[in-house]
């Protein structure tokens, strides 16, 4: 049974840090890997999905990667604002179509 | 256009009551997707359909919990006999086929109390 874990679960940084949020999956036959914000009471919004033969995605500020065969994925996000404050979560989808997601990190960026 | 929308936003039920909760795919999607998330935790699946069959319904906890897709559009999730325990977040999720590449675009969810 596929299993996704995310560290750290919370995380503070001031305004302006460059910062890394690790994702690690335990069954490396995957078909995708898609990063998410959540933001308190609402759903969640798509920001990166990598497909499994890619290694990276860009958008704007933030980048992800894929390492499939080592179970790890990580999402950077550059020069962070206080907009950025929300629950990142990430999640694979293998061979069922239903998507295994982690716990999510809490991240506050400090003004 | 219109992203997945979920009715209602909340719902406070007693113990033992029945409940359905509805959501609206983006238009043309086939695929649709039932997910519970607990407070702290990421959502956890339930029932996948493909049109109007449960293509995968392995994630529903007992048979309290049905799912219906009768037209291939909305769907409702129903809950009968709730529990203390069934409150959480109930999100819905559509996709365009369903195919592995597919992207899943979320509704705002239903919350979900019971007292």
């Amino acid at each position: 049974k596929q299993e996704v874990t995310q560290i750290p679960a919370a995380l503070s940084v001031p305004e302006g840090e460059n910062l890394v949020l690790n994702c690690s999956f335990t069954d490396s036959a995957i078909y995708n890997l898609q990063w998410f914000r959540q933001d308190p009471g609402k759903g969640l919004t798509s920001l990166l999905l990598i497909q499994s033969s890619q290694r990276e995605q860009t958008s704007g500020r933030l980048n992800a990667s894929l390492d499939k065969s080592s179970g790890r994925s990580t999402l950077y996000i550059a020069a962070s604002q206080p907009g950025d404050s929300a629950t990142y979560l990430c999640a694979v989808k293998g061979s069922a179509r239903q998507l295994t997601f982690g716990s999510g990190t809490q991240l506050t960026v400090l003004p | 256009g219109a992203g997945v929308s979920q009715t209602p936003s909340n719902k406070v039920t007693e113990k033992g009551k029945y409940v359905e909760l509805r959501c609206d795919p983006i238009s043309g999607h086939t695929a649709l997707y039932w997910y519970r998330q607990s407070l702290g935790q990421g959502p956890e699946f339930l029932i996948y359909f493909q049109g109007t069959g449960a293509a995968d319904d392995s994630g529903l906890p007992n048979d309290r919990f049905f799912a219906v897709r009768p037209e291939g559009s909305v769907s409702t999730l129903k809950i009968q006999r709730t529990e203390r325990g069934d409150s959480a977040v109930y999100l819905c999720a559509s996709s365009s086929q369903g195919a592995s590449s597919d992207t899943q675009y979320f509704g705002p969810g239903t919350r979900l109390t019971v007292l």
